[in-house]
């Protein structure tokens, strides 16, 4: 079974730039999620997707972070503009429940540096 | 703030020590509780959960957790770390009361020397 895949792996760019994540999760897992782990903390949640309708976007900057989901398999997250703050690694998630309780299976995870 | 606390951000032991990382969460009511762990080089995975019933759960590779309700705590322990059980641990919890995401702990980096 294939895992969830992201790309790219790795992105330098400077601030105010933008910049956009892509997600593969696994075939038929209908919930989607992207997180952002910054160096030495855990993973935090940005955005939930169930299929293509969010679910909770609560922790999503929504003044420069957007994601989309639009047909309810693939997913990107943009960032517009850049802030070095948002230096991190960028890891979806999916499962096919989408409660919460069931395991998530992550993705390998974006490192962005924005310098 | 609602919080998952795990106690050590660094641990180093040899191969055959015990293992046993802390974790604590804030949350009141019904929880979930997960342990996810990521070798290097590999995506987050995971370890073990607990959801109800016996609050000792076992997990993958000889690992298992410890639910204490009273404490607010989701212990991980191992008998016997083995060199291939370096890597990065993280408590997970889903709680109702925080609208049932999953929240991590900051994460322990455990280091086995062989």
């Amino acid at each position: 079974e294939a895992g969830v895949a992201q790309s790219p792996r790795y992105k330098i760019i400077e601030k105010r730039q933008s910049v956009a994540f892509w997600c593969n999760p696994i075939s038929g897992h209908a919930t989607l999620y992207w997180y952002q782990q910054i160096l030495g903390q855990g993973p935090k949640l940005l955005i939930q997707f169930q299929n293509n309708g969010v679910v909770d976007d609560s922790q999503l900057p929504k003044d420069r972070f957007s994601a989309e989901r639009l047909k309810g398999v693939d997913s990107t997250l943009k960032i517009q503009p850049a802030k070095l703050e948002d230096s991190a690694v960028y890891l979806c998630a999916s499962s096919y429940d989408p409660s919460g309780l069931q395991e998530q299976f992550f993705g390998p995870g974006t490192r962005l540096t924005v310098l | 703030a609602q919080s998952v606390s795990q106690h050590n951000h660094h641990v180093i032991l040899s191969e055959a020590a015990s293992l046993e990382l802390g974790c604590n969460y804030s949350y009141g009511g019904t929880v979930n509780l997960f342990w996810y762990v990521q070798y290097p080089g590999q995506h987050l995975q995971l370890l073990l959960k607990y959801f109800s019933g016996d609050p000792l759960v076992k997990g993958i590779k000889g690992f298992e957790a410890e639910f204490i309700k009273s404490k607010f705590s989701f212990n991980l322990r191992k008998p016997s770390v083995q060199w291939s059980d370096t890597a990065e641990y993280f408590c997970a919890v889903n709680a109702r009361a925080a609208g049932n995401k999953l929240t991590f702990g900051g994460g322990t980096r455990v280091l086995v020397k062989p």
